[in-house]
């Protein structure tokens, strides 16, 4: 399919941890998007990195792209259990489509 | 810049009725998207709407239906609730209506069909 699929589905780590997680796709992109998702609540927009682009930071955040694997990481340094969410890829050929998501716990 | 509001924000209905949920892009955008969210399907997108015309649509039955205003602000239906129609429905908006752009969601309307 065209949309990002995220990996794992799961991760907890403590406090002060990095977290990093993945999303692979398969057709070319114009962009990726990742998103962040508290419990029962609407989408953040995250950050977005062209296909030109290999690597963007915003804040604790740094998004890697390469686009000979077709694939993303999203990497949260020093995470904080306000981190604790569900993050989301879409890229840009997705017709508007998310994955399942990695659910992300940061345990304090 | 006030953001994506959708009304209401929690709604119990029972199966057979049918149901109107609202939502507001923030001004200025004039593409608005919807999604369900549920714990077993995860996050799937019901229909983009670009004024006033449905650009994109999910795979869902034509029980769900929505509409787009000419101020932008976009309304989905849904006739003969089912019990698996419960869920977390999501507006987001964006400036134009590609996925190129980045969406600003709503915080949602949490449906509960009993």
């Amino acid at each position: 399919s065209q949309q990002g699929e995220e990996d794992p589905q799961a991760l907890s780590i403590q406090e002060g941890e990095n977290a990093t997680m993945n999303c692979s796709y398969k057709t070319s992109i114009n962009n990726l998007q990742w998103y962040r998702q508290n419990s029962g609540r609407g989408l953040v927009h995250l950050i977005l990195i062209r296909s030109n682009e290999r690597e963007k930071h915003s804040g604790r955040l740094r998004v890697t792209l390469d686009t000979s694997k077709k694939s993303s990481s999203l990497l949260i340094t020093a995470s904080r259990a306000a981190d604790t969410a569900s993050y989301f890829c879409r890229t840009s050929g997705s017709r508007l489509t998310f994955g399942e998501g990695t659910q992300l716990t940061v345990n304090p | 810049k006030a953001g994506v509001t959708q009304t209401p924000r929690y709604l119990i209905k029972t199966r057979g009725q049918q149901v109107t949920l609202s939502c507001s892009p923030i001004s200025g955008h004039r593409s608005v998207s919807w999604y369900q969210q549920t714990p077993g399907q995860g996050l799937q997108f019901l229909f983009e709407y670009f004024s006033e015309t449905q650009r994109n649509k999910g795979n869902f039955p034509g029980r769900f239906s929505g509409r787009q205003f000419s101020n932008s602000r976009s309304e989905m239906n849904v006739s003969t609730l089912e019990l698996g129609d419960s869920a977390l429905y999501l507006c987001a908006s964006s400036l134009e209506s590609t996925s190129y752009n980045e969406q600003f969601f709503g915080p949602g309307t949490r449906l509960t069909v009993l």
